[in-house]
């Protein structure tokens, strides 16, 4: 069974600019969640998705934003990007939510 | 304050020691979930504990639940380079989503 895919693996951009991140869960997985990771902050809840609707949101700003496809694959997309979003952003899918499965991350660098 | 607090912040040891990581709920604890990640790299799960007082091992790396304590440690056995990285506890708070803690960098020297 292939494990869960993100893409791009880096990306560089510049303040104020866009950016789409793309995960594929695990098959069979109905459950995908986003987290970012910084030195500073650790591991932080972004949003949980399933079934395509968003289950449970963390405390980010409007400018990160989500959904989930109907074969389960998901996207992020942060607008406006600030210097503080450069981060790793790692997704995670489970089968129901529990126990999680994670990505290789997609290395997010603002200049 | 963190919900999820690991101690300690890194660990540095020679090959072959024992260590023991551990992590703090501020709340009850209805699962608890350890994973090691690579720098820069995604986490891979270790353990899943959901019992009070439940203990788990694989290979050389146990953990237990102490439920009442809200409370888990790891522990490693002999430890060995390939032992090296980031270890993170997750919590599941009854949230609907998984809380981690900073995580503990693990550093293995010869």
């Amino acid at each position: 069974k292939a494990g869960v895919t993100q893409t791009p693996r880096y990306l560089i951009k510049t303040r104020g600019q866009q950016v789409t991140l793309s995960c594929s869960p695990i098959s069979g997985h109905r459950s995908v969640s986003w987290y970012q990771q910084t030195p500073g902050q650790g591991l932080q809840f972004l949003f949980e998705y399933f079934s395509e609707t968003q289950r449970n949101k963390g405390n980010f700003p409007g400018r990160f934003s989500g959904r989930q496809f109907s074969n389960s694959r998901s996207e992020m997309n942060v607008s406006t990007l600030e210097l503080g979003d450069s981060a790793l952003y790692l997704c995670a899918s489970s089968f129901g939510g529990e126990k999680l499965f994670f990505g290789s991350g997609t290395q997010l660098s603002v200049l | 304050s963190q919900e999820l607090e690991q101690s300690p912040q890194s660990l540095i040891v020679q090959e072959g020691k024992n260590l023991t990581i551990n992590c703090t709920s501020s709340k009850t604890l209805y699962g608890l979930y350890w994973y090691k990640q690579k720098y820069g790299e995604g986490l891979i799960f270790l353990m899943m504990l959901q019992k009070g007082g439940e203990e788990k091992s694989h290979e050389k790396i146990t953990a237990k639940l102490d439920e009442k304590k809200q409370q888990s440690s790891l522990h490693i056995t002999a430890s060995q380079p390939s032992h090296a990285g980031i270890y993170l506890c997750g919590a599941d708070t009854n949230t609907d989503k998984l809380i981690f803690g900073t995580g503990t960098r693990l550093q293995v020297f010869p």
